[in-house]
């Protein structure tokens, strides 16, 4: 059974940083493209970023409202997925799901709030 | 960026009724290897998002056959053949043929 496990989420301060982890199972981590989405409180779906694998080059891609803020970046041994975000604003407050690419599992997400 | 526009963005609809979603894009999603990549995900309350459809018209495991995708192009239709009470939620096309995917902005499935 695929499971994707999100950790890390909590309160932090505009211009904070904070690092999420994202556990996967029950697929091979290693040959997955990986990807992040977020969901504003109420709102809808937006893309974050994607991470290839290295197999496929390692390489990401950003959201324009994040790039040059948030990394994404995988340690295949340990079959986990992380989103480095710098520089939070309060707009990124928002649940934060890691999902396959495409996107056909999903984790639980966790929950990201920038406030002062 | 690819605009989705999905209508309506709520559809009370009667338990046992069909029900429709649309979504267009504004530019094709025909990709350069030939296929289309336009998915739809479900989100019921309080849930993670759950993908029911990818390019175009093929189901998920353990989707019921009773919902089906349709389109080409730049239109896009989800049918809820009869709607039926764990249906309820937010229907999210989502294009995965351009950099970067983008959402619709939800349709609100509720039972009248």
């Amino acid at each position: 059974e695929v499971q994707l496990v999100e950790s890390g989420g909590g309160l932090v301060k505009p211009g904070g940083s904070l690092r999420l982890s994202c556990a996967a199972s029950g697929f091979t981590f290693i040959n997955a493209w990986m990807s992040w989405v977020r969901q504003a409180p109420g709102k809808g779906l937006e893309w974050v970023g994607r991470i290839k694998s290295r197999t496929d080059g390692g390489t990401t891609d950003y959201a324009a409202p994040v790039k040059d803020r948030f990394s994404i970046s995988r340690d295949d041994s340990k079959n986990t997925l992380y989103l480095q975000m710098n520089s939070l604003k309060t707009e990124d407050t928002a649940v934060y799901y890691c999902s396959t690419d495409p996107p056909g599992y999903w984790g639980q997400g966790t929950l990201v709030t920038v406030s002062s | 960026d690819v605009v989705m526009t999905q209508s309506p963005l709520s559809l009370p609809v009667t338990l046992g009724q069909p029900a429709s979603i649309s979504c267009t894009s504004s530019q094709s999603l025909v990709h350069s290897d030939g296929n289309t990549y336009l998915n739809w995900f479900q989100q019921r309350p309080g849930q993670s998002p759950r993908r029911l459809i990818y390019k175009v018209s093929n189901r998920d495991s353990g989707v019921p056959d009773r919902f089906s995708g349709s389109g080409s192009g730049t239109d896009f239709t989800l049918k809820i053949s009869r709607v039926e009470a764990e249906d309820v939620g937010v229907y999210y096309c989502m294009q995965g043929t351009h950099w970067p995917r983008t959402f619709g902005q939800g349709t609100k499935v509720e039972i009248k």
